[in-house]
């Protein structure tokens, strides 16, 4: 069956350190991926996105990678401070598809 | 504009109550999009609409009616709901027609069935 997992613990971090996410995925051919934040009571909001044929994104303090060999990609936070606290989202649309589908998230607190 | 309203905030339901979901966006996009979202799951597919047709359906209970009166708004008509529909329903839109990148979601509807 088709997955896509993001580590369901949180992940706590000190203010100024890398936070690095994973989202693995099984049974996919996906033409790309994105990364959504989400805030608690509100709606993701689109960060990066990556397609198959790149290696790598990057978008001010943040990085994305994308290995189709290993079915994963890595989201990659410089330099975090408290406000990038939230759920970081990754989602997936396959070449031969029109869905957009969801990892479960993986909760990011940063401390100060 | 590069905002998706979506109203009511906060809506509580009796399971025999009509009620209605509105999105709205102004960005000239042409794909329109309903999610599901129980708390800490992810964002659940249920509608997409392309240039105002329905496009994709993801085997929702016909409870939930789907209606995109043109370009710029989305509905979703609400009859008969059972408590385990309670959920945020989130609205999104695209600008390109089936690709699903780049997703804008509104804040979502919080909705209660009671």
């Amino acid at each position: 069956s088709q997955k896509i997992e993001q580590n369901s613990e949180a992940l706590n971090i000190q203010e100024g350190k890398t936070a690095t996410l994973t989202c693995n995925y099984t049974n996919y051919s996906p033409a790309y991926l994105q990364w959504y934040r989400q805030d608690p009571g509100r709606g993701p909001v689109f960060l990066l996105l990556i397609r198959e044929n790149e290696k790598e994104k990057r978008k001010e303090r943040l990085k994305v990678t994308f290995d189709t060999t290993l079915k994963q990609s890595l989201f990659h936070i410089t330099a975090s401070q408290p406000a990038d606290s939230a759920t970081y989202l990754c989602a997936l649309t396959e070449a031969a598809g029109n869905k957009l589908t969801f990892g479960g998230g993986t909760r990011v607190l940063v401390k100060p | 504009d590069t905002e998706v309203t979506q109203t009511p905030k906060h809506l509580v339901m009796g399971m025999t109550n009509k009620k209605s979901l509105k999105c709205e966006q102004h960005m000239g996009h042409r794909a329109m999009y309903w999610y599901k979202q129980k708390a800490k799951k992810p964002p659940e597919l249920m509608f997409v609409y392309s240039y105002e047709k329905l496009s994709i359906n993801e085997s929702v209970p016909s409870r939930f009616s789907p209606e995109c009166p043109n370009s710029s708004l989305l509905n979703l008509h609400l009859h008969a709901l059972q408590p385990e529909d309670s959920a945020l329903y989130l609205c999104a839109s695209s600008q390109n027609r089936g690709t699903n990148e780049k997703l804008f979601f509104g804040s979502g509807t919080q909705l209660s069935v009671l």
